[in-house]
Formats: structure tokens, sequence, C-alpha cells
């Protein structure tokens, strides 16, 4: 059983960069494709980008300017970077597992972690 | 603005059915596989059909995925209290470079 947990500042401020942390327990991260989505408060899904040890990556169009996620494998772990935030970047932030990419077969989430972009 | 359009809302009795349409176009649902995911209040997303008709291991029967065309369908049968939550559908869309796509959600009640 994969248990995924994010972390990082609950709050940043705007213009400032936003850095998520993914912590991977009980898979090998090397195997899977790995997700950020995030949920604006009271909104839908909104798929932030995904990657795959040794592979592309790929990311939302309207992100795609200032988001980057990579893999530390020593760490086993998925990071999220997204710079010049702004309140609309206001969510909570999944990181999720995949067998495949193309938004398809998540099948394990994180708890989610609130990011709040505020001065 | 979602790319996939599903109805915002739909309800029905314990142990009726209901389905929850995914509409989307050639570059999308047509095209790639879909995947539909139920969210209980303040929690994760759990994944519930795959590869538009697949269940995971430990999703019951009652939810079942189908496709046609440009739309995507999640039928659940023998509704319970716990169903209540919100469905979304995601699939790839293969417009420009490429991108993840959801719906925007479907709150289901269950009267």
């Amino acid at each position: 059983q994969v248990l995924l947990q994010e972390s990082g500042p609950g709050l940043v401020k705007p213009s400032e960069t936003l850095s998520l942390t993914c912590s991977v327990a009980g898979d090998s991260i090397n195997d899977y494709y790995w997700n950020w989505i995030r949920q604006s408060p009271g909104k839908g899904l909104e798929w932030v980008g995904y990657t795959l040890y040794g592979g592309n990556s790929y990311y939302n169009p309207s992100l795609t300017s200032r988001v980057t996620i990579s893999i530390d494998m020593s760490e086993n772990q998925v990071s999220l970077k997204l710079t010049s935030v702004t309140a609309a970047d206001t969510a909570v932030y999944f990181c999720a597992r995949s067998d495949y990419g193309g938004n398809n077969k998540i099948d394990s989430w994180g708890q989610g972690t609130l990011v709040t972009v505020s001065s | 603005q979602s790319v996939l359009t599903q109805p915002p809302s739909v309800s029905a009795a314990p142990g009726q059915h209901v389905t929850i349409s995914c509409t989307g176009s050639s570059s999308n649902v047509e095209s790639n596989y879909v995947s539909w995911y139920q969210q209980l209040p303040g929690t994760a997303p759990k994944l519930l059909i795959y590869d538009n008709i697949q269940r995971p291991s430990g999703i019951p029967d009652r939810f079942s995925g189908s496709k046609s065309g440009t739309t995507a369908t999640l039928a659940i049968t023998g509704l319970q209290p716990g169903d209540e939550a919100v469905y979304y559908c995601g699939t790839w869309d293969r417009s420009l470079s490429g991108e993840g796509v959801f719906g925007g959600g479907t709150k289901l009640t269950v009267l």
C-alpha cells in the first residue's frame, strides 16, 4: 500500500515561489507516473502536470511557464515548484500516482495540502 | 469552464440508479481513456473507473463506466447514502502539446 504525504508552506506571498514535496512510502518511485493536481476552494479538479523518472514531464499549458515537477530518487520524493504565484494559485494541492500517463488510472492520492497565496 | 462537461448535480433515492455523463470532443474523450473519481467532502478523490470501463480492485460492481463517441458515462446502481459525493471524469486532451483535463464535477445527492 503506497502512502503519499504532501508537505510545504501553507502560506506563500504573491510573486514568490510555491514549493511542495510529496514523500512516497511503500513503492518504488521509478515504476510509476507522478502527478500533481490542485483544487481551488469550492471548485473542481485541475491537472497541474506529471512526470516519470527518467522520462518527460507534461504540464498544464496555462502553467507551463511557471511549473516544474521533479523526482528525487535518493529521498523517494516528488516535488512541485510554481513560480510567480498569485491568489489564483490558492488551492489544495494533491500528489497522486498513476500506472501510466494520460491522466488515467490515478489510483493513489495524498491527503492534499492547502496553499494560500496572500501577503 | 471545464473542457469536459458534466451535469452540476443529479439525485435519486436509495436503491435507485443514476447516470452521470461526461461530454468532451474528438481530441479528448473520443480518443483517450476516461477515468472516474469519487470525492467525499474534505477528502482526496478516489479512483472508481479507469480505461473507460475497468474497476480497480475493491470497487463494487454497482459502479460501471461506458463510453460512446465523445461522451463517457458513469452509472451507479443500488444507490446508498454513502454514495453521496462529487464525481469527476478525467482524460487526456491531445490538442496542442497535450494536457490532462477534468470535468467540472457532478454532485450526487441520495434523497
